[in-house]
């Protein structure tokens, strides 16, 4: 298995520009994650998705963020513009149940950088 | 979800057994314990997770007190790789898939 994907690994980009985080979650799981991790906030849940459908966006941080899944074996987190505070790190993981007694397993991350 | 008390920092020699503490007074009675690890620069990594009763796994062990109110996350030979922030996290019933991380404590094993 070769775990949950995450593209690209890092992306710099400058403010204004859109950017799009990619990932393939692990086959077979039904529920995809979205986190993202700064040094002052530590890491916080953005978004998830139960079969393709958002059930919780409360963590998003505003309009400017949106989350899609088109299909059980990819999503998209695009920033549209971005903007230097949006410089973090964001995880996907993905989940086979949403029960207490399941786990759920990260990607290595995507480190966006915006100039 | 229930918050967790856990120390900022702790040290550890190499070879050594590390325990980790973390304290959730106000868990409830169906809300289990997880714990994760994050080693820089990778993503969160599952330890291991418990109720009531002790387990065993093959990474580490978890001990909950009786009245569920404290843990204690053991790795019994600790090596360079367990370096990392480890996360104790107390996690609602089915339903409630949220996990939320605190500032964890940042462990380093010293050779």
């Amino acid at each position: 298995d070769a775990g949950v994907i995450q593209s690209p690994r890092h992306e710099v980009t400058e403010m204004g520009q859109e950017v799009t985080l990619r990932c393939k979650p692990i086959s077979g799981h039904d529920y995809l994650f979205w986190y993202r991790q700064t040094m002052m906030r530590g890491l916080e849940l953005l978004i998830y998705f139960n079969n393709n459908v958002p059930i919780d966006d409360s963590g998003m941080p505003e309009d400017r963020f949106s989350a899609k899944m088109p299909n059980a074996s990819f999503s998209t987190l695009k920033i549209q513009p971005s903007e230097p505070r949006d410089s973090a790190v964001y995880f996907c993981a993905s989940s086979r149940l949403a029960h207490s007694t399941d786990t759920q397993y990260f990607g290595p991350g995507t480190r966006l950088t915006v100039l | 979800d229930a918050k967790t008390t856990q120390p900022t920092s702790m040290d550890c020699a190499e070879g050594r057994a590390a325990n980790l503490p973390c304290n959730h007074s106000t868990i409830s009675g169906n809300e289990y314990v997880y714990w994760y690890r994050q080693i820089h620069s990778q993503g969160p990594q599952y330890i291991i997770h418990g109720l009531k009763n002790n387990e065993t796994n093959e990474m580490a062990s978890l001990i909950i007190t009786e009245d569920r109110k404290s843990s204690t996350l053991i790795l019994p030979h600790a090596t360079l790789r367990d370096t990392a922030v480890y996360y104790c996290i107390v996690r609602g019933n089915f339903g409630n898939e949220k996990l939320t991380f605190g500032t964890g404590t940042r462990l380093t094993i010293i050779p």
